[in-house]
C-alpha cells in the first residue's frame, strides 16, 4: 500500500514568519493529496487540497506544492498567526484509499 | 463538523466487551469511513463503505466490523475489546471528489 513520510514532527515559529512541512509518498498512482489542521479535541478539518494534475494552489496565506517526479508535497503558511498554532496532517489517496502521515504539531509563539 | 456526529464521545470498557461507536451524518454524502488515530502514528483506516450495500477493508480492519445502516450512519464495533484497541476513533464522510469531512471523534479506553 501507500506509504506517507510527513517532517518535522515538531514545528515552532515566531509569530508572522513562516512554516513548511513537507510529505513524501510511494505510490506512483496517488491522485490527491489533502491537508487538514485539528485542533485540540476536534476533528481534522480541511485546510487545502491538491491534485495530481496541478503543481502549486494558494489560498491566502497558504499553500501547497506538489512534485510528482520526486513524490512530495509541501505545505506553507505565510505571516503565521497564533490561532495557527495545530496539528497538521498531509494525506495521499491511492485507490479508494486514503493515508496519513504522522503529523506536525505547529506551535507559533506570539 | 456538526454535520458529522458520533456517539459516544467518551468511552470506557473492559477487555473483551463489545462496543458499538456510532456516527451520522447530514451531508448527504454516500461515502463513509471509520479511521483510528494513535498519537505518533496518524490516522489509519479501519473500514470504507462507498454505499448501503457496499462494505471494504482498510488498512487495519482486524478486530472492527462495521454495518452500513442507512446512507446517513455508519457504525464501527468491536467484538471483544483489548487494550490495544484504545485510541481516538473518527468517522468521516466524503464526495466523489475526495474531499473529506470528519466528526468531532470518539475517545475509547479499554481497559
Amino acid at each position: 500500500g501507500e506509504n506517507v513520510e510527513q517532517h518535522p514532527s515538531t514545528l515552532s515559529v515566531q509569530e508572522g514568519d513562516s512554516a513548511v512541512i513537507k510529505c513524501t509518498y510511494s505510490d506512483s498512482a496517488s491522485n490527491y493529496f489533502p491537508w487538514y489542521k485539528q485542533e485540540l479535541g476536534k476533528g481534522p478539518q480541511l485546510i487545502i487540497d491538491i491534485r495530481s494534475n496541478v503543481g502549486e494552489k494558494k489560498d491566502q496565506r497558504i499553500a501547497v506544492t506538489l512534485n510528482k517526479t520526486a513524490k512530495h508535497f509541501s505545505l506553507h503558511i505565510t505571516e503565521t498567526q497564533p490561532e495557527d498554532s495545530a496539528v497538521y496532517f498531509c494525506a495521499a489517496r491511492a485507490g479508494n484509499q486514503f493515508y496519513f502521515g504522522t503529523g506536525t504539531s505547529l506551535t507559533v509563539i506570539p | 463538523d456538526a454535520d458529522v456526529t458520533q456517539t459516544p464521545r467518551n468511552r470506557i470498557t473492559k477487555t473483551g466487551k463489545r462496543i458499538m461507536l456510532e456516527c451520522s451524518q447530514t451531508k448527504g454524502h454516500d461515502r463513509m469511513y471509520w479511521y483510528r488515530q494513535d498519537p505518533g502514528l496518524g490516522l489509519r483506516l479501519i473500514y470504507y463503505s462507498f454505499d448501503v450495500k457496499d462494505i471494504n477493508k482498510g488498512e487495519i480492519s482486524d478486530g472492527y466490523s462495521v454495518s452500513r445502516q442507512a446512507q446517513a450512519k455508519f457504525s464501527l464495533s468491536l467484538e471483544s475489546a483489548i487494550p490495544n484497541q484504545t485510541a481516538l476513533y473518527f468517522c468521516a464522510t466524503s464526495e466523489r471528489t475526495g474531499v473529506q469531512y470528519f466528526g468531532p471523534g470518539t475517545r475509547l479506553t479499554v481497559l
